[in-house]
Formats: structure tokens, sequence, C-alpha cells
């Protein structure tokens, strides 16, 4: 039962460095999701993709882009990090019952990966 | 305002007593209701949905809702060291341009049990 899985799990970059995110899901849900996790702030959605060939701009998307590659698997990508990327960084997913409304808030989390931008 | 807010805590409580969580939240139009549990350096994980008024039971967890007062809490019978974590409250939000409703996140309230 590998539900969510992340990787990297951990990664240190320097400003202006890009990476990649992955996260693959074995639950056949639709619904994937990327959240930042930062001390006072909370979760606050980055980006997420309400079934496969969708994607939309979540809270804070500016310096993120993200791929549905297919129905398991979204990464999320940064193109030129800074250190406000500094931060926690989860993939969850959940099964909508009608894509696009969004019914369920029942998500399934990855382990999350810590980056950390120097 | 913000959309859903809780004590940030520290709630401290002796093993074996009951732990008391609340989340209260702006919207009047939400419609549901969710209680994850967060280890430090750890993931979320759900612990508890609930979808309208009243109390609904779990083994130890107990989530109660009032939409007229626009709260909800959970309630952890004979907590555990174990049980300490941070909780968080989310709710489901009205629908943005996208139609798509928003799932709106507490801080957390950290809950420390004694033992």
């Amino acid at each position: 039962n590998a539900g969510v899985t992340q990787t990297p799990k951990f990664q240190v970059l320097k400003t202006g460095q890009s990476m990649t995110l992955q996260c693959a899901q074995d639950m056949n849900h639709n619904s994937m999701y990327w959240y930042r996790q930062d001390p006072g702030m909370g979760l606050r959605l980055i980006y997420y993709s309400a079934s496969e060939g969708t994607t939309d701009k979540g809270e804070v998307p500016n310096g993120y882009n993200v791929s549905r590659l297919n129905k398991r698997e979204f990464s999320l990508r940064l193109e030129s990090a800074a250190p406000s990327q500094t931060s926690v960084y989860f993939c969850a997913s959940t099964h909508e019952e009608n894509a696009g409304v969004g019914l369920s808030g029942e998500l399934f989390f990855g382990e999350g990966s810590r980056l950390t931008v120097l | 305002q913000k959309e859903v807010e809780q004590n940030s805590g520290p709630l401290s409580v002796p093993e074996g007593a009951i732990a008391s969580l609340n989340c209260t939240y702006s919207d009047r139009v939400s419609q549901s209701f969710f209680w994850y549990r967060q280890y430090s350096g750890k993931s979320p994980e759900l612990i508890m949905s609930i979808y309208s008024n009243g109390d609904k039971e779990d083994g130890r967890f107990t989530a109660q809702l009032n939409k007229a007062s626009q709260y909800v809490s959970l309630l952890i019978r004979d907590s555990q060291p174990s049980d300490s974590a941070t909780y968080l409250c989310a709710v489901k939000g009205v629908r943005n341009a996208g139609n798509n409703r928003k799932l709106i996140w507490g801080l957390g309230t950290s809950l420390a049990v004694n033992p």
C-alpha cells in the first residue's frame, strides 16, 4: 500500500537552480494537489489538478509550474528557486465524485519533501 | 477575520483526560468539515470528517458540528501520549471562479498529552 509517494524527501538548492518534485498515487484518485507548509502560515495550496488533463492555480502559484502527466502522476517544478521557496512540500490526492465540483476534502498526503534554497 | 480559526495552543492534558479542540469558520455555506492529525515532521492524516449537525463518533474520537454557531470541535477521550500532535481543522468552502470548492485550513492546535 504505497498510497502517495513523493520524491525527493530532502533537497538543498542554490538560488536560481531548478528542480522538479515528483508525486505519484496508486489509489486511482482523480484529483491531486500540491501544498507548501511553513511555520505560522499553515498549509497553502500551490496548484491542483481536478482531473487528468487539467491544472489550476491555488493560493500561492507564483514561481511554480505543474504537470499532470497522467492520472497517477502530478509534478511540481521550480524553474528558478528562491530562498522564499524554502518549505516543506506536500502532495495530496483524493477522489472527487464530480471532478471540478470538489466535494471531498478527504485528502491522502505524501510524506513531504523538505526543500532548502540557499 | 481568518476563514478558519483554531487556538494554536499548546493544549496540555493529562493522560486519560478528555482533550477538546475547537475550530470556528466564517463561511456560513460551508458543508464539509475535517480533522487532520499531524505528528511533528510528518504529513497530515485524516482522522474525522463530518457533514451534518450533531456528533459523529469513531473510537475515542468524537467530532461535533454546529452550523448555526459555525464551529466544529474534536473530542479525544482517554487521551494517550501518542495523541500528542498538531490537529488541523479544514473546511470545504465556497466555490471559486473555477467552480471548485476550496478546502480552507486552520493553522492547527498543538496538543500535548502528559503521562
